[in-house]
């Protein structure tokens, strides 16, 4: 059965830095998502990730995937204040279409 | 485009009482999936719905069950409901599910507060 650990699980940055949200798997995922939870809101799909080798950036965040490793990361480049979220990695496998969730980094960048 | 709806947003059961709530897919989705959101155990997969069939399951107790109408719009039961039961219900949506690296969008969510 599928595992998912996170690291860390908080995490306060100053604006400006630079930062890596750590995602490991215990057996082979075919699919690896990255998503961002406010508080008291749903969640946002950010990325999803298939091959290895595979990443995606977006904006300030960008994801990447070695499944040899069973490793994904989140790097967070100049981080500002709206980053400030709950960012959560899930894998699932083709054809048990069920995600199985890390337990989240909470992410505050301060001003 | 509409997002994935879910309805109600806020509900608040007493014990025992039963519970259905509500989930609209994105237009085009077949496939819709529910989660349990609590801050102990965090985001559990529920059940996942496609074409009316359930495909998969998760280790939630008989209590918990769906069921996905011919327009791809799907409901939760909750029988029998207990404090533990408390908890964030998310469903998601997506078109197929099979394969490829597509999206799975997310509704904000139903919050059941069981006293």
């Amino acid at each position: 059965e599928l595992k998912v650990e996170q690291n860390p699980l908080f995490l306060s940055m100053q604006e400006g830095k630079n930062y890596t949200i750590y995602c490991n798997y215990s057996t082979t995922s075919d699919r690896l998502y990255w998503y961002r939870q406010d508080p008291g809101k749903s969640l946002e799909s950010l990325f999803v990730l298939l091959s290895n080798g595979a990443v995606k950036q977006e904006g300030r965040l960008m994801a990447s995937l070695d499944t040899k490793a069973r490793l994904s990361t989140l790097h967070i480049t100049a981080a500002v204040h709206d980053l400030s979220a709950t960012y959560f990695c899930a894998g699932d496998s083709f054809g048990n279409e069920k995600l199985t969730f890390g337990t989240g980094t909470r992410l505050t960048i301060i001003p | 485009k509409a997002g994935v709806t879910q309805t109600p947003r806020y509900l608040i059961k007493t014990r025992g009482q039963q519970v259905t709530l509500s989930c609209s897919p994105i237009s085009g989705h077949r496939s819709v999936s529910w989660y349990q959101q609590t801050p102990g155990q965090g985001l559990q997969f529920l059940f996942e719905y496609f074409s009316e069939t359930q495909r998969n399951k998760g280790n939630f107790p008989g209590r918990f069950s769906g069921r996905q109408f011919s327009n791809s719009r799907s409901e939760m039961n909750v029988s029998t409901l207990e404090l533990g039961d408390s908890a964030l219900y998310l469903c998601a949506s997506s078109i197929w599910r099979v394969g490829g690296d597509e999206k799975l969008f997310f509704g904000s969510g139903t919050q059941l507060s069981v006293l």
